[in-house]
């Protein structure tokens, strides 16, 4: 069964430090997301990928984020300058077209900022 | 503000006997629900999802059933098993982005 991939599983970084978090999504989906969940907190949107271009973005998701699928099966989070409140787990997820709705989650990466 | 909230953060089960999860929320324009188990270490996983112009929906050994009265979602899992521990999250499914409750810990007894 098709999956989500994510690398690193578990990423620790000094503050300040940028740090990039990838994804493979599902093979032909088209429409990715990243989550995030700090620890013992709900999962938050942060960001939605369509088409090469930003969908939406939550207030979480600032000017410290970017996010680009740099070929035709990565899609990969940036954090340029990484604060001690950005530990959390980070999810992907992707959806396979306009008239799907399920979105489906990889493993996650977790992130330590020291 | 508008969220999605369940109604207890632990549920304790013995293995065999049936679960329901709660979960209430607020944005009457929601039309798109889901439920998804999280296991530890892992994503959330997909479990079963509902619109809003329907009020029960059935898997395989869950059932979700939907109250727009009373804005109440729940998910029902028959004879649960071991395999079942997880925390459940619903989720409300707005213009594409999840926006989650803060998930039931579901621990089953042998």
């Amino acid at each position: 069964e098709p999956e989500v991939t994510q690398t690193p599983s578990h990423q620790v970084t000094q503050m300040g430090q940028e740090v990039i978090l990838r994804c493979v999504p599902i093979s032909n989906h088209l429409y990715f997301y990243w989550y995030r969940q700090i620890l013992g907190q709900k999962v938050e949107f942060l960001v939605s990928f369509y088409n090469n271009e930003i969908s939406e973005k939550s207030e979480i998701f600032d000017d410290q984020f970017s996010v680009e699928r740099p070929d035709g099966s990565n899609f990969t989070l940036k954090i340029r300058s990484t604060k001690l409140e950005d530990s959390a787990m980070y999810f992907c997820a992707s959806r396979a077209g306009p008239f799907t709705d399920t979105q489906y989650f990889g493993p996650g990466t977790r992130l330590t900022v020291l | 503000g508008e969220s999605v909230g369940l109604h207890l953060p632990t549920l304790s089960v013995q293995e065999g006997d049936n679960s329901i999860i709660n979960c209430a929320y607020s944005n009457s324009a929601s039309d798109y629900f889901i439920w998804y188990k999280q296991e530890s270490g892992k994503g959330p996983q997909f479990i079963i999802d509902i619109r809003s112009n329907m009020d029960k929906r059935q898997g395989q050994r869950v059932t979700v059933l939907l109250n727009k009265t009373v804005k109440h979602l729940s998910l029902q899992i028959a004879a649960t098993q071991p395999g079942d521990s997880a925390v459940y999250f619903c989720a409300e499914n707005k213009d594409y982005k999840l926006s989650f409750g803060a998930g039931t810990t579901v621990t089953v007894r042998a």
